[in-house]
């Protein structure tokens, strides 16, 4: 029984192609992210939706753009991607204190 | 704290030793701090955590030292195993627990 799952696992990708990820959670958390990790392991929050509404959106270009259909999804859409958005993306969530459920993690390469 | 584009920290340590991973937190106000344990291929997974009106808490194997003053925070690793390899990270968390910032990590590398 996954808690938070990702899809894809893997993504590659070509430079100005649209690309998205999904990401479910089956905890009742009511507060979901989206984090960026580089190639030195710097992990980086990107997006934070509470109860279907974006609560932190951290400098992130518009290119990137988070949807939340329901409080157990959060998906993340990239338009334009570009070879600098090479990253493992992770989804999270959270319920009250702000302990932090990942998911497995998307490996984004862009060609 | 904020990256600063240097390489990952390592630490190599002898199994059955004891490992003490740092970390040096940026924000005064930051009330809660949580250790975070990644496996290469995998999310990162919770260790241990700590409120700021306290300076130390144990877990099996693991403990959590705070100390305020200088906005350092360490983690202890008792008797440390192969399995325990893996990049550390610390979190702070202030603005009601929601706003999360990552430390750069500690890879920890067990020598059999």
């Amino acid at each position: 029984d996954t808690a938070v799952s990702q899809t894809p696992k893997y993504l590659v990708t070509q430079m100005g192609n649209d690309k998205s990820i999904k990401c479910e959670q089956n905890l009742g958390h009511d507060t979901m992210y989206w984090y960026k990790q580089d190639s030195k392991k710097f992990l980086k929050i990107m997006f934070s939706y509470n109860n279907k509404e974006l609560i932190i959106n951290e400098t992130v270009p518009n290119r990137f753009s988070p949807k939340s259909p329901d409080k157990a999804h959060l998906n993340l859409h990239i338009n334009s991607l570009e070879l600098g958005d090479s990253a493992v993306y992770f989804c999270a969530s959270s319920q009250g204190q702000a302990l932090h459920r990942f998911g497995p993690g998307t490996r984004l390469t862009v060609t | 704290g904020e990256s600063v584009g240097l390489h990952l920290p390592t630490l190599s340590v002898q199994e059955g030793d004891n490992s003490i991973i740092n970390c040096a937190y940026s924000n005064s106000a930051s009330d809660y701090f949580i250790w975070y344990k990644q496996e290469s291929g995998k999310g990162p997974q919770f260790i241990i955590d700590i409120r700021s009106n306290m300076d130390k808490r144990q877990g099996q194997r693991v403990t959590v030292l705070l100390n305020k003053t200088v906005k350092h925070l360490s983690l202890q690793i008792a008797a440390t195993q192969p399995g325990d390899s893996a990049v550390y990270f610390c979190a702070e968390l202030s603005g009601g627990y929601q706003k999360v910032t990552f430390g750069t990590g500690t890879k920890l590398q067990v020598i059999p």
